[in-house]
């Protein structure tokens, strides 16, 4: 059974402070991993995507992959209030994505 | 461009009743997914479609669950003999492609919001 797994929080930081969302996967063979923001009672969108080890920076997202230890990781930097949603880390490997069931953060005002 | 299109928005139905949803993928995606999602859970994947290629029915909960897409555009979900279970809202999404360089990135519609009564 190929397996995504996130902490499911609340995590909560301070506005300001940096938020930092993990994710594990079970799957060697998976090739693309993504972050996705959903607000409550709204669809997923995504923030970005990423295939190589490494760091990718998009503004205030940096996603962070470490295939040799099954990691997948988002910061956002200077976490504002309209952060708060649900981020679902996604991955895809042998032709089928598979999703994370979300981690909730909460930033405080 | 416009996005991917899910109707109805929202459906109430009482148990026993087929619903039939509807999802219009972004024009010149070949790939297509259903997913399920119950208040405060996560994504539940129930089925896709690639191109002319069978579809991966691997997640459908029961044979009272369906689906048929339409070449490489309109998607139908039928659910039959409706149950209270099934209340959740149902999202659509589309890609390019299955795997690699972006092309995999799945665009979500709004969902229909199923209630069984």
């Amino acid at each position: 059974q190929k397996e995504v797994e996130q902490n499911s929080g609340p995590l909560s930081v301070p506005e300001g402070a940096i938020a930092s969302l993990n994710c594990t996967y079970s799957d060697r063979g998976s090739q693309s991993f993504f972050w996705y923001r959903q607000y409550s009672g709204k669809s997923p969108e995504l923030i970005m995507f990423i295939y190589s080890n490494g760091d990718k920076e998009d503004g205030r997202f940096t996603a962070q992959l470490n295939k040799a230890s099954q990691y997948v990781s988002l910061l956002i930097r200077d976490s504002q209030p309209s952060d708060s949603a649900t981020y679902l880390c996604a991955v895809t490997g042998g032709f089928k994505t598979i999703f994370g069931a979300g981690t909730r953060l909460f930033v405080k005002a | 461009g416009a996005g991917v299109s899910q109707s109805p928005s929202n459906k109430v139905t009482e148990k026993g009743k087929d619903v039939e949803l509807r999802c219009d993928p972004i024009s010149g995606h070949t790939a297509l997914y259903w997913y399920r999602q119950r208040l405060g859970q996560g994504l539940e994947f129930l089925i896709y479609f690639q191109g002319n290629s069978a579809p991966d029915k691997s997640g459908l909960p029961s044979d009272r669950f369906s689906a048929e897409r339409t070449g490489e555009s309109v998607s139908t979900l039928t659910i039959q003999r409706t149950q209270q279970e099934d209340s959740a809202v149902y999202l659509c999404a589309s890609s390019l492609a299955l795997i690699g360089g972006g092309s995999d990135t799945q665009y979500f519609g709004p969902g229909t919001r199923l209630t069984v009564l």
